[in-house]
């Protein structure tokens, strides 16, 4: 199993430019989250899904889109990228058991 | 809405001290504790987990924590650390009504010198 995985790695923006980050998982869990992991702020959590077809918004959703249209894939997408949202974006997903599981991230820099 | 809070952003230590890292939460409810490792340049890991029963639990390369209900608090404790332990560590929380979420602290730096 290659558990959860993310592309891009890295990234660099022009402010007003989209995107879209990949995050994909082989372990049929349910549950899908991405974070933005910023210094001395911990992981704050942008959106989740509980499963196919439902989403929903975390803390800091403002700016990013999300859907989910299969059990396995969970984009990310920047409508328009702004220099506040220059982070590292985590992945993850998990089952009832409430572990979860992490990809490896994305640096994305928004100039 | 929960939140959690880690008390020392970072932390120097030697090989071979003692390591103890604070971790205090504000849900009154049923709680899921996490402890969260990532080394540099990686994703995290998970460390340990407490869900229920005994109160002490114990985690992969030497690590224990602590879940202290009267107190809300859930600390990491490793007896004598290594080099490799060099690493931002992470306290998460999920309160039983709130599903998978997980309520992250801002996390601890900790360097160990050789």
């Amino acid at each position: 199993n290659a558990g959860v995985t993310q592309t891009p790695k890295f990234q660099v923006l022009k402010t007003g430019q989209s995107m879209t980050l990949q995050c994909a998982q082989d372990m049929n869990h349910e549950y899908m989250s991405w974070y933005r992991q910023d210094p001395g702020m911990g992981l704050r959590l942008i959106h989740y899904s509980v499963g196919a077809g439902i989403t929903d918004q975390g803390e800091v959703p403002n700016g990013y889109n999300v859907s989910r249209s299969t059990t396995e894939d969970f984009p990310l997408r920047l409508l328009s990228a702004a220099p506040s949202q220059t982070s590292v974006y985590f992945c993850a997903s998990s089952s009832s058991s409430y572990e979860q599981y992490f990809g490896p991230g994305t640096r994305l820099t928004v100039t | 809405a929960q939140s959690v809070s880690q008390h020392n952003h970072h932390v120097i230590l030697s090989e071979a001290a003692s390591l103890e890292l604070g971790c205090n939460y504000s849900y009154g409810g049923t709680v899921n504790l996490f402890w969260y490792v990532q080394y540099p340049g990686q994703h995290l890991q998970l460390l340990l987990k407490y869900f229920s029963g005994d109160p002490l639990v114990k985690g992969i390369k030497g690590f224990e924590a602590e879940f202290i209900k009267s107190k809300f608090s859930f600390n990491l404790r490793k007896p004598s650390v290594q080099w490799s332990d060099t690493a931002e560590y992470f306290c998460a929380v999920n309160a039983g009504a709130a599903g998978n979420k997980l309520t992250f602290g801002g996390g601890t730096r900790v360097l160990v010198k050789p």
